[in-house]
C-alpha cells in the first residue's frame, strides 16, 4: 500500500545528543501523528498535529506540521537510552479516514 | 482510563486452521481500525469501522479475512484457512474526534505465527 517517505531509516546516536527525523508525502495532509513503538509493543502516540505550521512539544519531543502540509518533523532533545525504538509518522488527507504510515525510523542510543 | 486491549497477545497455529483475534477499543471511541505489521515493516491498513456505517474492507488481502464489530464496540478479526504468509502482528486502533482533530490509539497487538 501507499506509504510516506520517512528518513532516516535508522540512526545511532550518543546519549545526550539531539535527534531529528522527518516524513514527506506527495499528498497534502490535514493531520500528522507521530508514534513510538518498542519491541513487542503496539505504537504509542507521541504527538498529534492538525494545522500547517503547528509546533507541539511533549517533554523532550517536539514535532512540527510543515508549512507545505506535505511534511512533518520530529525532534528529540538530549536523547536518553529509553528513547530507543522505532518512530513512525502517520498522515491523513482531509475528508478521508485512512492513515498512511511512514516506514519508520529505528533509533539506537549509545550510552 | 483503560486503553485499547487485544487478545490473545500471541497465537501460534497450524497452516489451514482458522483464527480469531479480538479488539476492545477505548470506551466512547466510534472509529476502529485493524492493521497488519510484518516483521520490520510499516503498518498495512486492513479494515475500518465507523459507528453504524458500512465498514471499509478495502485493505483486506483476501476473502479469507473478515472482521465484525458488534454493538459498535468489540471487534473480531477472523482469518480462515491460515497461510504462513499471514504471520504478522495484527494491531487494532480506536479513535475519537476532539479539539482540533482525530487522534488514533493502538492496542498492544496480537502476534500471529502460522506454522
Amino acid at each position: 500500500g501507499q506509504q510516506l517517505n520517512q528518513s532516516p531509516q535508522s540512526m545511532f546516536i550518543q546519549e545526550g545528543e539531539d535527534v531529528s527525523m522527518n516524513c514527506t508525502s506527495s499528498s497534502i495532509f490535514n493531520t500528522w501523528l507521530w508514534y513510538k513503538q518498542d519491541p513487542g509493543e503496539g505504537p504509542v502516540l507521541l504527538i498529534a498535529l492538525y494545522k500547517a505550521g503547528e509546533l507541539t512539544s511533549n517533554g523532550r519531543l517536539t514535532a512540527q506540521f510543515g508549512i507545505t502540509r506535505k511534511d512533518s518533523f520530529l525532534n528529540i532533545s538530549a536523547s536518553i537510552p529509553s528513547d530507543v525504538g522505532i518512530y513512525f509518522c502517520a498522515g491523513r488527507t482531509a475528508g478521508t479516514y485512512k492513515y498512511i504510515f511512514g516506514t519508520g525510523t529505528r533509533l539506537k542510543v549509545l550510552a | 482510563g483503560a486503553g485499547v486491549s487485544q487478545s490473545p497477545s500471541n497465537k501460534v497455529t497450524e497452516k489451514g486452521k482458522d483464527v480469531e483475534l479480538r479488539c476492545d477499543p477505548i470506551s466512547g471511541h466510534t472509529a476502529l481500525y485493524w492493521y497488519r505489521q510484518s516483521l520490520g515493516q510499516g503498518l498495512e491498513f486492513l479494515i475500518y469501522f465507523q459507528g453504524n456505517s458500512a465498514p471499509d474492507k478495502s485493505g483486506l488481502p483476501s476473502d479469507r479475512f473478515s472482521a465484525e464489530r458488534t454493538g459498535g464496540s468489540v471487534s473480531t478479526l477472523t482469518i480462515q484457512r491460515t497461510q504462513q504468509e499471514d504471520s504478522a502482528v495484527y494491531l487494532c486502533a480506536s479513535s475519537y474526534y476532539a479539539g482540533g482533530g482525530e487522534t488514533q490509539y493502538f492496542g498492544p497487538g496480537t502476534r500471529l505465527l502460522v506454522l
